[in-house]
């Protein structure tokens, strides 16, 4: 079993759409969970930065996280063009990241 | 300065050739990691400096050889590469190897002949 794994998208949705990411892992010890941007060409951008269980929100951005269900979500209100990108959920583990496959989206006017 | 810079931004080597990737940050960050990472994959580790030493090496060949010379710079150097290592060089760095998040460098995008 990989320790993160990630729905693998694509995704197309249409301007304004809320769009949901998910990612499940393997070990509950894991505490610390992001989610990175990444536009094409350009190194992952970190958008949101959790500890534990509970949710975070930073403007239309909200991360969740279950650790009981070992699962991590992000949610995108309003979606805009300018959120297609690629976003990679990760778990801080040890001493390194550790990447989901990635979801691509794609926001069309 | 909140950022990772990472040069060449592009470059194309041929297989007998030795090259550099450099990256350097002065955001006071003490580690810095090299991921490695393929069309369409996520980034995959190769090298995590903490403090100036190497602690993790994920079993990278040796035609890849990292160099931590200060606390603000990290290098890659390169030697007699094959077609199947190009791919996009990704910096990081973050306060410590302990949990937080990991800013990264635009990369370096690599190309083998």
């Amino acid at each position: 079993q990989k320790e993160v794994e990630q729905d693998p998208g694509p995704l197309s949705v249409p301007e304004g759409a809320i769009v949901s990411l998910n990612c499940t892992y393997s070990n509950s010890a894991f505490q610390y969970f992001m989610w990175y941007r990444q536009y094409s060409r350009k190194g992952p951008e970190l958008l949101m930065y959790t500890y534990s269980s509970g949710n975070k929100e930073d403007g239309r951005f909200t991360a969740q996280v279950d650790k009981s269900s070992k699962y991590i979500s992000l949610f995108i209100r309003d979606s805009q063009p300018s959120d297609s990108a690629t976003y990679l959920c990760s778990i801080h583990n040890t001493d390194k990241l550790i990447f989901g496959t990635g979801t691509r989206l794609q926001v069309f006017p | 300065d909140t950022e990772v810079t990472q040069t060449p931004k592009h470059l194309v080597m041929g297989m007998t050739n030795k090259k550099s990737l450099k990256c350097e940050q002065h955001m006071g960050h003490r580690a810095m990691y090299w991921y490695k990472q393929k069309a369409k994959k996520p980034p995959e580790l190769m090298f995590v400096y903490s403090y100036e030493k190497l602690s993790i090496n994920e079993s990278v060949p040796s035609r890849f050889s990292p160099e931590c010379p200060n606390s603000s710079l990290l290098n890659l150097h390169l030697h007699a590469l094959q077609p199947e290592d190009s791919a996009l060089y990704l910096c990081a760095s973050s306060f410590t190897t302990g949990a937080g998040g990991y800013t990264f460098g635009s990369g370096t995008r690599l190309t083998v002949v």
